[in-house]
């Protein structure tokens, strides 16, 4: 079985600071690794996934991910935040099958002018 | 914290049959529900976004006739999955964002697989 957790609740960020969202898994086979982003009221857009290829997964507007195996963590990061990333984002989990897909509990950015 | 139940977990139906996937918002109010698939080693994927008294609006290239959405009540949207076919063998889950909150929060279902013979 999959588990996903997230370590905050609630990141606040100044504007052009270093975005880091934590994202911790655990799973009985290797998994396949995903975050998104949700918007208010709009449903979820896939920020970037692994899928057992390179361990370091760049994704969409500036963020990027580093599967750490030993550590378990599938940790996101921006180098300079913008006010336009306030938003939820969600670190999910499922096995290399699509099966079992688990989303961590969300971690919402405030970016702060 | 809030809980939303996905029914059933998983389904298994003959080719041409219906199956009807329900999501309940159980301890809160969702104006707006939100439903996904996925389909084996790829990302989840919005299909529609499902409005409470109104009607839903799907994503470019989902099958409104296909997928119909009923959203009746604020805490209850269902799925069906109409004259179903082995393609559309996937991963369903909702999500639904609480009514009057600052709908930054979703809470996600556990899913529903779905297998067609």
């Amino acid at each position: 079985a999959q588990s996903v957790t997230q370590l905050g609740s609630h990141v606040s960020v100044s504007e052009g600071a270093l975005v880091l969202l934590r994202c911790n898994y655990s799973s009985s086979v290797p998994p396949y690794l995903f975050w998104y982003v949700q918007y208010p009221n709009q449903g979820l857009q896939l920020l970037l996934k692994y899928t057992s290829a390179a361990t370091l997964v760049k994704g969409i507007n500036g963020f990027e991910a580093e599967f750490k195996k030993s550590e378990t963590s599938f940790h996101l990061t921006k180098p300079s935040a913008h006010m336009s990333d306030a938003a939820e984002y969600f670190c999910a989990v499922s096995d290399n099958y699509g099966q079992n897909f688990v989303f961590g509990p969300g971690t919402r950015l405030s970016v702060l002018p | 914290g809030a809980v939303v139940s996905q029914h059933p977990s998983r389904v298994i139906c003959k080719s041409g049959t219906s199956v009807k996937i329900e999501c309940r918002s159980l301890d809160f109010q969702a104006t707006t529900m939100f439903w996904y698939r996925q389909f084996p080693k790829q990302s989840l994927m919005l299909m529609a976004t499902s409005n409470e008294g109104s009607k839903a609006t799907y994503e470019q290239g989902v099958e409104k006739d296909k997928f119909l959405i009923n959203h009746a009540s604020l805490t209850l949207s269902t799925l069906t999955v109409t004259s179903a076919h082995p393609e559309d063998s996937s991963f369903y889950i909702c999500s639904a964002s609480p009514t009057g909150g600052t709908n930054e929060k979703l809470f996600f279902g556990s899913g529903t697989q779905l297998s067609v013979l």
